[in-house]
């Protein structure tokens, strides 16, 4: 079955330390993206990538890093730096098209919460 | 850049009619997407509009009017799981795909 896997779906963190959160598809998607979401709001984008080794920053940036060694892994790093790092963090992937991105499809979702 | 706004909520009765309003403003328009989200889970699509006019699926539809930078989501025979929140998102050449606030849908027995 194809699809988007993050681990894990609570995490727990102490002030001051660097988290990293996974992301894997094996849908061959090109794209791939970090979101965050807030108690109520939408989703603000963190990062995305639409091709191996390139990435780029998204809205809300700071505070966060990412890499995109291989097409199916986009690991999205918490760091210190990062005011508020307590909230849901979704990751998405979706196609090319001849005009632009397809729809995107969403793992389920890790929440961090850090004390 | 993009703008996209939703009214944040709305409530509804079982078995209505409910239209969940989505105004955009961006330059190189691709396409502008309805997500279902659920409180804590993920988005699951829901529609995809890219010319004028109305999609059909199922109990929901979807419009949108390029020329007035408007879309809605039209859910009928309204059920208690469709409480949820409702996600429009609008996809621009050259741009980020953007998502609006959502819109938290509650439906009364």
């Amino acid at each position: 079955d194809g699809g988007i896997t993050q681990s894990p779906k609570y995490l727990f963190r102490k002030e001051g330390q660097n988290v990293t959160l996974s992301c894997e598809q094996n849908l061959n998607h090109d794209a791939m993206y970090w979101y965050r979401q807030d108690p109520g709001q939408g989703l603000r984008l963190i990062y995305y990538s639409q091709i191996v080794n390139d990435f780029q920053k998204g809205d809300i940036a700071e505070g966060y890093s990412v890499s995109r060694e291989k097409k199916e892994s986009f690991p999205l790093t918490v760091t210190s730096a990062q005011k508020n790092p307590t909230a849901f963090y979704l990751c998405a992937s979706s196609r090319p098209t001849g005009a632009g991105y397809d729809e995107q499809y969403f793992g389920p979702g890790t929440r961090l919460t850090v004390t | 850049g993009q703008n996209i706004d939703q009214p944040t909520e709305m409530t509804a009765t079982e078995g209505a009619i409910v239209q969940i309003n989505c105004t955009y403003q961006t330059s190189g328009f691709n396409g502008l997407f309805w997500y279902q989200q659920h409180a804590g889970e993920a988005p699951t699509f829901l529609s995809y509009n890219v010319l004028d006019g109305l999609e059909e699926k199922g109990r929901f539809s979807s419009f949108l009017s390029r020329s007035k930078g408007y879309s809605y989501l039209l859910l009928k025979e309204l059920q208690m799981k469709d409480s949820a929140s409702y996600l429009c998102a609008v996809s621009s050449y050259g741009q980020n795909f953007v998502f609006g606030p959502g819109t938290r849908l509650s439906v009364l027995p």
